[in-house]
């Protein structure tokens, strides 16, 4: 059974730092690369980052590019989101979302979220 | 950017209604549109990809069509699950964007 479980979301300070994790079994790995995609309260679907099944290609949506850095460990199936310098507008659910490395690119499995409030 | 515009964003409608939601990228992006659904509260589930392929699993009554800049996403046959938010989202470039949601609300 494919599954994508995400952690470390918590109530944070702005102009702090986060770190987000999201574990992956049942699938192989490689074969996808990992997304992460929020979503403000109340708000549609934003994607954040994603990083290529090798780890060599990575992209940010302009609203993080030069906060938030994507990572991921191939033996421990893990993908990693770094957030700093946070700001009250990245207040959302992160879900972590694999999509197939060729046709058809979509997001077919995502995980449950884990939510990121910044607030003084 | 590639911007996705959704119509409407929201809609009544009772069970049994066929309801279509449309969406439109700023560019074209031949078939790769892909549709999700998301119940409240819950995660978001793939529907319909390149524009119109089933996801394994669900149930007939979705169905998608379009190419390049105009595409539409079909619910025949309304039923209680179905009530909920749809995006479609474009798989053409990065980055992957989404449309603003349409919000299928009971009658």
């Amino acid at each position: 059974e494919v599954q994508l479980v995400e952690s470390g979301g918590d109530f944070v300070q702005p102009g702090g730092s986060l770190t987000l994790s999201c574990a992956a079994s049942g699938f192989t790995f490689l074969n996808y690369e990992m997304n992460w995609v929020r979503q403000a309260p109340g708000k549609g679907l934003e994607w954040v980052s994603y990083i290529d099944e090798t780890g060599t290609a990575i992209a940010y949506a302009d609203s993080v590019k030069g906060r938030f850095t994507i990572s991921r460990d191939v033996a421990k199936k893990l993908v990693y989101l770094q957030m700093s310098d946070l700001r009250a507008e990245d207040t959302a659910i992160y879900y972590c979302a694999r999509r197939y490395i060729r046709t058809p690119r979509n997001f077919d499995y995502w995980g449950q979220g884990t939510l990121v409030t910044v607030s003084s | 950017d590639i911007q996705m515009t959704q119509s409407p964003s929201s809609l009544s409608a009772s069970v049994g209604d066929r309801v279509t939601i449309t969406c439109r990228a700023s560019q074209n992006i031949d078939t790769y549109l892909n549709w999700y659904q998301q119940r409240p509260g819950k995660v978001p589930k793939l529907l319909i990809y390149t524009a119109s392929s089933l996801q394994s699993g669900v149930p007939s009554r979705f169905s998608g069509g379009g190419s390049g800049t105009h595409f539409s996403l079909t619910i025949s046959g309304l039923q209680p699950e179905d009530f909920a938010t749809y995006y479609c989202q474009q798989s053409y470039n990065t980055p992957p964007t989404f449309g603003g949601g349409t919000k299928v609300e009971i009658k």
